[in-house]
């Protein structure tokens, strides 16, 4: 019973280097989404997907790409990495349905760019 | 667009007593209320969540109250114990029926620590 599984879980890169964190669900969700968690900022969310085949910006989009490959993987990519985006990047998924808000998040990728 | 505010930033407490965190929001759209609990080194997780047509809900010893007029809603813990020591995060948006997702706006988080 995985849930959300995210990868990888540390990863150091150099200023201008690209990466991807890649993310998955096996809960049938519809909807997913990336946040990033900074102290004393909470979890500010990045893109989400509303379903399979869609994609949108969040609060702090900038510096990001995101792909939903399918209704289970939801990618994000930052293709020139700079320092300001040293955080800890949570995928989360929810069901995306009337009855239920919870959304389910995957352990954490700290990301540190030097 | 939302924004939430959450206070206090850090919350120290002795075992056995309360805690409340309170929060605000801007948007008077918003409808749902969730709190999540997240512990040092691990993932956020749901405690209680609330809609905007109930007042109160309680789970054991945490509920949450709510008050539209004013825009706000608190997160009471009674009884505190040690396991209780965590951060939690508030959150508010209007939940999307026809669009099927959560574009959850979430406060900055408040440390609880609960002292033996």
């Amino acid at each position: 019973n995985a849930g959300v599984t995210q990868t990888p879980k540390f990863q150091v890169l150099k200023t201008g280097q690209s990466m991807t964190l890649q993310c998955a669900q096996d809960m049938n969700h519809n909807s997913m989404y990336w946040y990033r968690q900074d102290p004393g900022m909470g979890l500010r969310l990045i893109y989400y997907s509303a379903s399979e085949g869609t994609t949108d910006k969040g609060e702090v989009p900038n510096g990001y790409n995101v792909s939903r490959l399918n209704k289970r993987e939801f990618s994000l990519r930052l293709e020139s990495a700079a320092p300001s985006q040293t955080s800890v990047y949570f995928c989360a998924s929810s069901a995306g349905t009337e009855n239920t808000g919870e959304l389910f998040f995957g352990e954490g990728s700290r990301l540190t760019v030097l | 667009g939302e924004n939430v505010e959450q206070h206090p930033s850090t919350l120290s407490v002795q075992e056995g007593d309360s805690a409340v965190i309170k929060c605000t929001y801007s948007d008077s759209a918003s409808n749902y209320f969730p709190w999540y609990k997240q512990e040092l080194g691990k993932r956020p997780q749901l405690i209680i969540d609330i809609r905007s047509n109930v007042g109160e809900k309680k789970d054991q010893r945490i509920a949450v109250t709510l008050n539209k007029t004013a825009k706000h809603f608190s997160l009471h813990i009674t009884e505190t114990q040690p396991e209780d020591s965590a951060v939690y995060f508030c959150a508010a948006f209007p939940v999307m029926f026809s669009g099927g997702y959560n574009k959850l706006i979430f406060g900055a988080g408040t440390r609880l620590a609960v002292h033996p």
